[in-house]
């Protein structure tokens, strides 16, 4: 069974926390993105990367950095959290080639106090 | 650039209930198309896509064919049950931007 997995389920940090957001793909894909999903806005892409060490900017990049050091694992930093960050984080991966499936984890409810 | 634009929620039928989901999108060339659904404390998962203009995408029950003449991937489905109560995106990918474009989501409930 393929899988995406995300290191939490939930996290409460406070503002001006370090925070990673971890996420782990069994499916060897070469793509993976990090999406926040708040409500009435659907989903809004973070990050995604295309391979190892590469990273392109998504639509709503600022405030967060990513890091690919290894093909199956693609983090989510948040430097500095702030409470305007406190939302849904999901993570999908798919493999390369235009319009493929793309495979979600089970997300990360981030609350920035 | 790419947009979604997807019927406001929240949405509640009786079950057996037919059900539409409105959905259009304005995008550069010719993209694919695709419905996402989430169960609750879930990730998304693919409900169903179509990739070119008239093809019908189905799985589940659901339905949804492209139309490029109103720019439309309507979902429906004739019967629906409790297990179908779920948040429904509505999604396009096009070459030129090179990303999944998402709806803001409808929230169906299903009664029995």
């Amino acid at each position: 069974d393929v899988k995406v997995t995300q290191s939490s389920r939930y996290l409460v940090k406070r503002t001006g926390e370090k925070v990673f957001l971890e996420c782990v793909q069994d499916m060897d894909h070469e793509n993976m993105f990090w999406y926040r999903q708040d409500p009435g806005l659907g989903l809004r892409l973070i990050y995604f990367s295309y391979d190892v060490k590469m990273k392109e900017k998504g639509d709503i990049p600022e405030g967060y950095s990513v890091s690919r050091e290894k093909k199956e694992r693609f983090s989510l930093i948040l430097e500095s959290a702030s409470t305007n960050q406190t939302s849904m984080y999901l993570c999908a991966s798919t493999r390369s080639g235009g319009g493929n499936e793309q495979f979600f984890g089970p997300g990360t409810r981030l609350t920035v106090l | 650039g790419d947009s979604v634009t997807q019927m406001e929620g929240p949405v509640t039928l009786s079950e057996e209930a037919f059900l539409t989901i409105n959905c259009t999108y304005t995008a550069t060339g010719y993209p694919s198309l695709f419905w996402y659904v989430q169960y609750p404390g879930e990730g998304l998962q693919l409900l169903l896509k179509a990739t070119k203009a008239d093809d019908k995408g189905s799985n589940k029950g659901f339905e949804a064919t492209y139309r490029k003449e109103t720019t439309s991937f309507h979902l429906e489905k004739g019967s629906v049950q409790v297990s179908d109560s779920a948040v429904y995106f509505c999604a396009l990918y096009s070459g030129s931007a090179r990303q999944l474009t998402f709806g803001s989501g409808t929230q169906l409930t299903v009664l029995p």
